[in-house]
Parts: structure tokens; C-alpha cells; sequence
């Protein structure tokens, strides 16, 4: 199995701050790298696909780099309603597992 | 609009069985593979397994082989989790998602919250 590993596992931040989250995979997964917002009681929303490219709908300050075995989520301006819970995904191989999250909180 | 759609929560005693279902709609159900995903309370998400509604193809985590049954009925839309003999430690929420063009899951079900107490 791949193991993804994030950093930090929780982050407090105030409303216009930089954030960056980073993801390390335990083996080579090229580009098939998702990142995932979650909010209390609510679903998991995919934010960015296939390492860099945004879903539709999510707002621009949400952006991905990285390929190989690191990558980064980066939330240029922290806005309030970004405050949640963030996993990566490997999609490479079977299990698709996820990393442990990052939890955003406020400052 | 593409939506999935979970049936609602389940309190079960240890031993029973169970299946909860996911129904797809707004979309070419069997085109796309639907996956589990298991989030036991205040933990992250595990990736179960995942179905082609297609030709039933299955896939799943060697954490969960064994232990549920994915399934799928192509013509009503529809994708089943079951448990054959529940555990407390399944207690949790379980999503259903679709998988898209590189994998990643772009439309989620609310989540199924199954209960299993004594």
C-alpha cells in the first residue's frame, strides 16, 4: 500500500493568511494527487484533482503543485469559510488511500 | 445535476446484517466507478473499495477484503454496501462517491451513519 503522509496535522491561521499544507506519498505516484475539503457533519469536496488542476466551481486562492512523491495545497488568502479539515488522496494504485488530514483552525 | 443520493441511518446490534445503498442520478450511472469511503468518528477517511456499475467489477482495500461486500445494479442506478455480521468497531459514517476522469472522487453521497451498539 502507499502511505500518505501530511503536514501539519492541524494549523491555526487568521482570516487572510498564506497556507500551505504539504503531502508525501511513500512511493512514486506521478500526478494522481486529489485534494479533498471537509466541514463538520458535511461530506468531503474535492478542491484540486490530478495534483494541479481545480475543480470546477472552487474558488481560485485554492491551488496544487507537486509530483512524484510531494505535493502542496495552498490557500493564498485564508477567507472564513476555508476553516475545515483537508486530506490528499493517492489515486495511483489500489487502495486509494488517504492522507490523515490537516485541520485548519482559526487563530 | 449530478447527485448521489444515501439511504439513512442504521442502528444494529453485533452480529446482524446490513446494506445501505447509494443511488445516482443526472448522469450515465454505469459510466463511471462508485467508491466507499469509511469515516469513523472524529478519524479520516478510508478508502473501502470501489464498483463498476458496468460489469460489476469490484476492487477493494486488503483493510476491508472480506469483512463488505460492494455491489451494484446497473439498471435501477444503485450501489450497495453490505455487512454480513456487524461489529461496534463499524460503527461510522460511510460516503459514496464517483470516481471521475483520474480517479479522484468529484460528487459525493451525504453519508450513511451506521450504528452498531449492544
Amino acid at each position: 500500500d502507499i502511505q500518505m503522509t501530511q503536514s501539519p496535522s492541524s494549523l491555526s491561521a487568521s482570516v487572510g493568511d498564506r497556507v500551505i499544507i504539504t503531502c508525501r506519498a511513500s512511493q512514486g505516484i506521478s500526478g494522481y494527487l486529489n485534494w479533498y475539503q471537509q466541514k463538520p457533519g458535511k461530506a468531503p469536496k474535492l478542491l484540486i484533482y490530478a495534483a494541479s488542476n481545480l475543480q470546477s466551481g472552487v474558488p481560485s486562492r485554492f491551488s496544487g503543485s507537486g509530483s512524484g512523491t510531494d505535493f502542496t495545497l495552498t490557500i493564498s488568502s485564508l477567507q472564513p469559510e476555508d476553516f475545515a479539515t483537508y486530506y490528499c488522496q493517492q489515486s495511483y494504485n489500489i487502495p486509494r488511500n488517504f492522507g490523515q488530514g490537516t485541520k485548519v483552525e482559526i487563530k | 445535476e449530478v447527485q448521489l443520493v444515501q439511504s439513512g441511518a442504521e442502528v444494529k446490534k453485533p452480529g446482524e446484517s446490513l446494506k445501505i445503498s447509494c443511488k445516482g442520478s443526472g448522469y450515465s450511472f454505469p459510466s463511471y466507478w462508485i467508491g466507499w469511503v469509511r469515516q469513523r468518528p472524529g478519524k479520516g477517511l478510508e478508502w473501502m473499495g470501489m464498483i463498476s456499475p458496468d460489469d460489476s467489477d469490484t476492487r477493494y482495500s486488503p483493510s476491508f477484503q472480506g469483512q463488505v461486500t460492494i455491489s451494484a445494479g446497473r439498471s435501477i442506478s444503485t450501489a450497495y454496501l453490505q455487512w454480513s455480521s456487524l461489529k461496534a468497531s463499524d460503527t461510522a459514517v460511510y460516503y459514496c462517491a464517483r470516481s471521475s476522469g483520474f480517479e479522484q472522487f468529484d460528487y459525493w453521497g451525504q453519508g450513511t451513519l451506521v450504528t452498531v451498539s449492544s
